[in-house]
């Protein structure tokens, strides 16, 4: 059972939009800590898609976006390509632990 | 260029002691605010952050696993070693290694990433 809840998949079809989720408590999210996200592309490493709730490293599609309200993040993407399908991690700070916490992950399916 | 690599066993019997070790190349482990972190991830399952250590030596522990693992780093060589103690099948997974980098306010995040290693637990 993750500290950081996601739903276990989504799916859209090409162009459309997606949001994923990652819910948290008043000891992580809720409490001001940063959120960032990975992408998994199946049998490869994670890679870094959003810092510090909304920044994009650079190389990363301005498709992707993220935001943080309360006691969740959201990540978003537009323009969905065939290339997006992979799996995402949501990852922050949990007070409570004193532990760097995932989220459960996403499967993103583009239909 | 940040560049890691995980090496180590890939079977291990239950109750023996694990050992890998992060080589990396791109940036120092003493430099200032610089940190390498262990995630694992068990097949088809969530990842797992276990460990991280800074430049200045102080280290961090996942508080569930903390009494079986320690980290250590080895400036001169640019690596950093895991162990893990009392393996049992369910750490079968793959291990990762990560750059963190300093910012925000959650410790950081970890980019670039390892490519992983896989240790399976099996007598």
């Amino acid at each position: 059972q993750s500290v950081l809840t996601q739903p276990p998949s989504v799916s859209g079809a090409p162009g459309q939009r997606v949001t994923i989720s990652c819910t948290g408590s008043n000891s992580n999210i809720g409490s001001g800590y940063d959120v960032h996200w990975y992408q998994q592309v199946p049998g490869t490493a994670p890679k870094l898609l959003i810092y510090v709730n909304s920044n994009r490293p650079s190389g990363v599609p301005d498709r992707f976006s993220g935001s943080k309200s309360g006691t969740s993040a959201s990540l978003a993407i537009t323009g969905l390509q065939a290339e997006d399908e992979a799996d995402y991690y949501c990852q922050s700070y949990d007070s409570s632990l004193s532990a760097r916490v995932f989220g459960g992950g996403t499967k993103l399916t583009v239909l | 260029q940040i560049t890691l690599k995980e090496s180590g066993p890939t079977l291990v019997k239950p109750t023996q002691t694990l050992t890998l070790t992060c080589t990396f190349s791109g940036f120092s482990l003493s430099t200032s605010r610089v940190g390498v972190g262990w995630i694992r991830q068990p097949p088809g399952k969530a990842l797992e952050w276990l460990a991280v250590i800074y430049w200045d030596d102080d280290k961090r522990y996942s508080p569930s696993l903390k009494s079986r693992l320690t980290i250590t780093k080895d400036t001169s060589k640019n690596q950093v070693v895991l162990t893990m103690i009392n393996m049992d099948p369910v750490d079968t997974a793959t291990y990762y290694c990560a750059h963190r980098t300093s910012g925000g306010n959650a410790g950081g995040w970890f980019d670039p990433w390892g490519q992983g290693t896989l240790v399976t637990v099996s007598p």
